[in-house]
């Protein structure tokens, strides 16, 4: 069965420090993997999404993403975070056969501090 | 904005009661997804529709219910209300619903069962 673990809960960095979100998966088929964001009292908002091809995916805001299937990881990364990235980070996964159902990993709260 | 509407915004209610949460995909969308977030459980799928059909399905409880309409919107029953219902719904929408789709979030409906 599909599960999303994301490593870390609380994330605190300072401003233009980079980050790295942690996110594994795992599942028996391939999958598609993708992160949201959600900002306070807002809706998700996609960041970037691996579907094939080069393991090395980049977004919007700056972010980017690698997708490790050996390690069965796609963490999420950013060189230089601005303070108003401060968000709820969620890594969600896919697969062909299950329709569009998504299934999220628990959150990563990323604070950026000045 | 992602085009995905939802009302009411928020919904307070009692045990035992019953609401309906009312959806609105993006223009074009056929493709309609239910979940709900809450602080102990996270964000869970619920169930999918494509075109007016059911097309997956998660942990949905039997109290609850939902169906698309002709004109695409798309509504969420939840009846017997407990305690533990109270959480944030949120409804999203997909072009075509299959696994590799975007899904632009709405800015959910948030429940509390007193």
């Amino acid at each position: 069965a599909q599960s999303v673990t994301q490593l870390d809960s609380q994330v605190p960095v300072f401003e233009e420090a980079p980050v790295e979100l942690r996110c594994n998966y795992s599942s028996s088929v391939s999958v598609y993997l993708f992160w949201y964001v959600q900002y306070p009292n807002q809706g998700l908002q996609l960041l970037l999404k691996y579907l094939s091809g080069s393991t090395l995916v980049k977004g919007i805001n700056g972010f980017e993403a690698e997708f490790n299937k050996s390690q069965t990881s796609f963490h999420l990364r950013k060189p230089s975070v601005h303070i108003s990235d401060t968000a709820e980070y969620f890594c969600a996964v896919s697969e062909d056969n299950q329709g569009g159902k998504l299934i999220f990993g628990q959150g990563t709260e990323l604070s950026v501090k000045p | 904005d992602s085009g995905v509407t939802q009302t009411p915004k928020h919904l307070i209610t009692a045990t035992g009661q019953r609401v309906t949460l009312r959806c609105s995909p993006r223009s074009g969308d056929l493709s309609v997804y239910w979940y709900q977030q809450s602080l102990d459980q996270g964000l869970q799928f619920l169930i999918q529709y494509y075109n007016g059909e059911e097309r997956a399905k998660g942990n949905i409880l039997e109290r609850f219910s939902a169906q698309q309409f002709p004109d695409l919107h798309s509504e969420l029953n939840l009846s017997s209300l407990e305690l533990g219902d109270s959480a944030l719904y949120f409804c999203a929408s997909s072009e075509r619903g299959g696994a590799q789709d975007e899904q632009f979030f709405g800015p959910g409906t948030r429940l509390t069962v007193l």
